[in-house]
């Protein structure tokens, strides 16, 4: 069975202090493997695509990478306005549907 | 680009009302949308895969007669929660591709917080 997990449940960062989150997938073919930020109340807002082991993507203070196992965000000197939800979804080649983690809720304090 | 509507964004209402719930693409078409339900602190359980001019494909465990799926165009696809008891209170989100390649994101609405009283 797909499976994703992410960790940690939690995390709590003071501004400036860098981290990463992790995505552990075990899957039947990866097609694709997402992240997505979501704030409370809101829809998941895409951040990124990764297709292959080794493939990294970036976007100002955020950066994905990709093993075959697992894939990282990691998080530069975060900013108060970082805090949100970071969801890693994975798609197989069986299907178009996302399998979701459950996620990794920041919060980062001034 | 790439943007979804979903309206409306909160819906509080009586044990045995019908309720829809509309998404659109605003800037593309989409072929296929996929509706998910998303409990507190939970993740977001995929619950039907919506396809222009057929029957949407229900994942195990959801009741087709409940969730009532309709994708009439390439950019509008509802879901009418039939008969709404509490226990159908949740937080709804629709989703489409602009491609059915493997590819391509899914681009998310806002969603929508029902409430059965």
């Amino acid at each position: 069975e797909d499976q994703v997990t992410q960790s940690p449940e939690a995390l709590r960062l003071q501004e400036g202090e860098s981290s990463s989150l992790n995505c552990s997938y075990t899957v039947s073919g990866l097609r694709g493997l997402f992240w997505y930020r979501q704030d409370p109340g809101k829809g998941p807002e895409f951040l990124f695509t990764l297709y292959s082991a080794g493939e990294e993507k970036e976007k100002e203070r955020l950066k994905a990478t990709l093993t075959k196992k697992e894939s990282f965000l990691h998080i530069t000197a975060p900013k108060p306005e970082d805090s949100a939800t970071y969801l890693c979804a994975v798609r197989v080649y069986s299907g178009y549907a996302l399998n979701f983690g459950k996620g990794t809720s920041l919060l980062v304090t001034p | 680009g790439a943007v979804v509507s979903q309206h409306p964004s909160r819906v509080i209402c009586k044990s045995g009302t019908s309720v829809k719930i509309e998404c659109r693409s605003l800037d593309f078409q989409a072929t296929t949308m996929f509706w998910y339900r998303q409990f507190p602190k939970q993740s977001l359980m995929l619950m039907a895969t919506s396809n222009e001019g057929s029957k949407a494909t229900y994942e195990q465990g959801v009741e087709k007669d409940k969730f009532l799926i309709n994708h009439a165009s390439l950019t509008l696809s509802t879901l009418t929660v039939t008969s709404a008891h509490p226990e159908d209170s949740s937080f709804y989100i629709c989703s489409a591709s602009q491609g059915n390649e493997g590819n391509q994101p899914q681009h998310f609405g806002d969603g929508t917080r029902l409430s059965i009283l």
